[in-house]
């Protein structure tokens, strides 16, 4: 059973607008999560993250929402750009960290 | 800073052969992780570091073993591979900032079981 769900699997954005990338969990001992970018035939990197503090977090053209009542997360970017295209998971800790739970990543797709 | 290294980029191993797999980071990070990612299934974690001579099982540990030879390096052995084995294994390391759960990951081995 899959703590951390992505439910689309891909997206597709033009360049300009807005993508919004979803993330639900059901464990709610979650109380920080994290967004990885993945270009092919590289590892991912990080690219930002929201402790359940908070409900809101933002780093330039990136924003990430949390909604701890309905255990949905999500990522907007504004502008999209064709940079952004690549496969994006989001992630949570467990137990400080000795443990990982990603999502099964959602492909974002920005045409020119 | 090199960040995170892994060797080898490609492999490709016949059922039953054995072969390590191996992780360095240069930013002297203590926690260290292998996972394997497949399709339509993010990343899993298969064994965990979290400093020298201390390694745990995560959620896919079975058909692998790991040592943690020092602070750096963190390798993943395959004793007896098997088609199952095939996958992108990527190693990752934490312990920038207390607190920090930022992983930064190496950039994979890609593994053919035949």
């Amino acid at each position: 059973d899959q703590q951390v769900k992505q439910n689309s699997p891909s997206l597709s954005v033009q360049e300009g607008r807005i993508s919004i990338l979803n993330c639900d969990y059901t464990n709610s001992m979650f109380d920080y999560f994290l967004w990885y970018k993945k270009y092919p035939a590289e590892g991912p990197t990080f690219l930002i993250s929201i402790s359940s503090i908070k409900d809101k977090n933002e780093d330039g053209r990136f924003t990430v929402f949390l909604n701890k009542s309905a255990k949905h997360l999500s990522l907007h970017i504004v502008p999209s750009q064709p940079g952004d295209s690549a496969v994006y998971f989001c992630a949570a800790p467990q137990n400080y960290g000795q443990n990982f739970v990603f999502g099964p990543g959602t492909r974002l797709s920005v045409l020119p | 800073n090199a960040g995170v290294t892994q060797t080898p980029k490609f492999q490709v191993l016949k059922t039953g052969q054995s072969m390590t797999l191996q992780c360095a980071q240069d930013m002297n990070h203590n926690s260290m992780y292998w996972y394997r990612q497949d399709p339509g299934m993010g990343l899993r974690l298969i064994y965990y570091s979290a400093s020298e001579g201390t390694t745990d099982k995560g959620e896919v540990p079975n058909g692998y073993n790991v040592s943690r030879l020092n602070k750096r390096e963190f390798s993943l052995r395959l004793e007896s591979a098997a088609p199952s084995q095939t996958s992108v294994y990527f190693c990752a390391s934490i312990g920038g900032e207390w607190n920090s759960y930022e992983q930064y990951f190496g950039p994979g081995t890609r593994l053919t079981v035949t």
